[in-house]
């Protein structure tokens, strides 16, 4: 079956470090991968997705490119803000079915 | 405002008893799930409906049982409830069961079991 795998937090960074959370999967077919992040007390939203091999989602300066020879959705951001604290989820939606790693928690300290 | 709600936000009650949580969007969606997620913050579906349909039954214990009454609700109710049910419940949408769509998540309930 499908499978995500996110690498493990917490992540902890200081305020305008580089930031990289690894995201790998297996799949049949041809899935669509998503990143949501989740805020203290609130529930999923949707970060940035790509639909197809190559593609690139961006959103609020946060990038991830699908990678289908390496199958990989690493997420990145250039310089992190103490606002971007989070837990954040890579996903693969494929037929019928929506797969979601375990979640990376992200502390960013000033 | 146009989203996924979900009531109660808030749910605190003893071992045994049956309860129901509500979940309506006003997106016009198609297709409506259930995820459980536990306090290491790990999700897991439930229940996936198209259209009233059910599409998605997960392992779950028949306890739970979610219901549909037209495509902008899916409640789910709890029957006998177990120690082991504390956790966030999370209602879902998508535009159609297409995989290209995102889900929109509700604020949870948060399901405390004494």
């Amino acid at each position: 079956g499908d499978s995500v795998t996110q690498m493990e937090g917490p992540v902890t960074l200081s305020e305008e470090a580089f930031l990289t959370i690894n995201c790998t999967y297996t799949a049949t077919g041809y899935p669509s991968l998503f990143w949501y992040v989740q805020y203290p007390g609130e529930g999923l939203q949707l970060l940035l997705k790509a639909t197809k091999a190559d593609d690139k989602g961006s959103n609020k300066g946060f990038e991830a490119t699908y990678r289908k020879e390496t199958t990989s959705f690493h997420l990145e951001k250039g310089s992190v803000q103490v606002s971007d604290s989070a837990v954040y989820f890579c996903a693969l939606r494929g037929y019928q079915k929506v797969t979601f790693g375990t979640g990376t928690k992200l502390q960013v300290i000033p | 405002d146009t989203a996924v709600s979900q009531t109660p936000k808030y749910l605190v009650t003893q071992m045994g008893n049956d309860k129901s949580i509500k979940c309506e969007q006003n997106l016009g969606h198609d297709t409506m799930y259930w995820y459980k997620q536990d306090s290491k913050k790990f999700l897991k579906i439930m229940f996936s409906y198209n259209n009233k349909e059910l599409i998605i039954n997960e392992t779950v214990p028949n306890r739970f049982s979610p219901k549909s009454p037209d495509k902008a609700h899916l409640n789910l109710h709890i029957n006998s409830l177990e120690l082991g049910d504390s956790a966030v419940y999370f209602c879902a949408s998508s535009p159609m069961d297409q995989n290209y769509n995102e889900q929109f998540f509700g604020p949870g309930t948060r399901l405390t079991v004494l």
